[in-house]
């Protein structure tokens, strides 16, 4: 398994300005991915990050929006662009070892006012 | 698209009985099934998975049912003790990626 952190754990921010939420992972992995959780419901990915790479989008989420890094196999940043109350949410990040198993960061709670 | 949804949003149990979670399915092409635990300003923990081709699989306290004909998993916890309580997740593996497809939860209470 992989032991994951994220940075902040939590902010509160004001619409319009941006939000980078960092993602380290104990050891190298092949995949990391993006998820957001709107309060009280599951899980939706966002994106997979791709190292050395754009990420790969899901429908309804836009490189614009939510500009993506990875600049090795430990760590990735997920920018939350021009927020609006709309972008409050926890968002997640996780990794996986290029089996099916993906293991979960902490969560980052980001509340727009 | 495609997506992994759940019965029941909540399902309260006496600490001590067994407790059943159910999940409907719609991609018969997924190669895993996964059970997720998340509890409270957490995130999700890997509880166990299912491969597409088995039908049974058992771990410590609990044990997951594939049922491909129906399209349906179950994740049953033994003596549901009260760290139990949480939401469950059933989740979906696309080979291609890797990708999960999240149902929509379910909240365990758990009652002393």
């Amino acid at each position: 398994s992989a032991v994951i952190s994220q940075k902040p754990s939590r902010d509160i921010c004001q619409r319009g300005t941006s939000l980078t939420i960092q993602c380290q992972v104990d050891s190298q992995v092949t995949m990391m991915f993006w998820y957001r959780q709107q309060p009280g419901q599951s899980l939706t990915l966002i994106a997979t990050a791709n190292q050395g790479s754009e990420a790969t989008y899901e429908s309804g989420f836009v490189i614009d929006k939510f500009p993506i890094s990875r600049p090795n196999l430990t760590f990735s940043t997920l920018t939350v662009s021009n927020m609006s109350p709309e972008d409050s949410s926890i968002y997640l990040c996780s990794a996986g070892t290029g089996k099916h198993e993906q293991y979960f960061g902490p969560g980052t709670r980001l509340t727009v006012t | 698209g495609e997506s992994v949804g759940l019965h029941l949003p909540t399902l309260s149990v006496q600490e001590g009985d067994n407790s059943i979670i159910n999940c409907a399915y719609s991609n018969s092409a997924s190669d895993y099934f996964i059970w997720y635990k998340q509890e409270s300003g957490k995130g999700p923990q890997f509880i166990i998975d299912i491969r597409s081709n088995m039908d049974k699989r058992q771990g410590q306290r609990v044990t997951v049912l594939l049922n491909k004909t129906v399209k349906h998993l179950s994740l049953q916890i033994a003596a549901t003790q009260p760290g139990d309580s949480a939401v469950y997740f059933c989740a979906e593996n696309q080979a291609a990626g890797n990708k999960l497809t999240f149902g929509g939860g379910t909240r365990v209470l758990v009652k002393p």
